[in-house]
């Protein structure tokens, strides 16, 4: 199997910091996804490693290590429009761009 | 600027009344997919066009079909809905390899 885990729930407050945090199994890897999805609603884009090291996107960064294939997703200024779901999605070579999701973190900001 | 449509957003149907959903795409994407996500789940895939070479995944239940009449359409056929088959139902497209891009799903109530 694929296995992509994540932490089920997270509750940090309003200005602070979170990350999120995702492994997966590293044999065939091609690239991993960052989704946010807000209830109810499709989900979008965050971010795309496919190399290792961190790629930074305004208060969003994403984090790969595929030695070790672990990501994080790294939220700074939190507010209170990021409490949605964080999905994190593997590509694997050979399945045409295929997208393997993990079962989502729900994110609760908080004042 | 919607690049991924999909109608209608909210579909009612009754137990075992055939339903179609659909989806389209501005983006010319050459692969587009079908997700089912249940609540507090993650999206799983149901299958995927590749242009018009379909991709069935081997758990997705023969209840459900697809149809890609051109590159810019696709659409979902559940033959037979049970009341499992509650769900929104999201499209996604890619250029092969890449991001893929989300439709707002459209949410099914089988009654």
């Amino acid at each position: 199997g694929q296995n992509i885990d994540q932490p089920t729930e997270m509750t940090a407050t309003e200005g602070a910091i979170v990350q999120i945090n995702c492994t997966y199994q590293t044999s065939g890897f091609n690239g991993l996804f960052w989704y946010q999805q807000h209830a109810g609603e499709a989900p979008t884009f965050l971010s795309y490693n496919v190399l290792d090291g961190l790629e930074e996107k305004g208060r969003f960064s994403s984090f790969l290590s595929r030695s070790k294939g672990y990501s994080y997703l790294l939220l700074k200024e939190l507010q209170m429009k990021d409490s949605a779901s964080y999905l994190c999605a593997v590509t694997y070579t050979g399945t045409a761009s295929k997208l393997t999701f993990g079962t989502g973190t729900r994110l609760q900001v908080t004042l | 600027d919607a690049m991924v449509i999909q109608n209608p957003r909210y579909q009612v149907t009754q137990f075992g009344k055939p339903v179609t959903l659909s989806c389209s795409q501005t983006l010319n994407h050459n692969v587009m997919y079908w997700y089912q996500q249940k609540s507090s789940q993650a999206p799983k895939l149901l299958f995927h066009y590749y242009d018009k070479d379909f991709n069935n995944e081997a758990d997705t239940p023969d209840n459900f079909q697809s149809r890609r009449p051109n590159t810019s359409f696709c659409f979902l056929d559940i033959r037979s809905p049970g009341l499992g088959d509650a769900a929104m139902y999201l499209c996604a497209t890619s250029s092969g390899g890449h991001e893929q891009f989300f439709g707002p799903g459209t949410r099914l109530t089988v009654l």
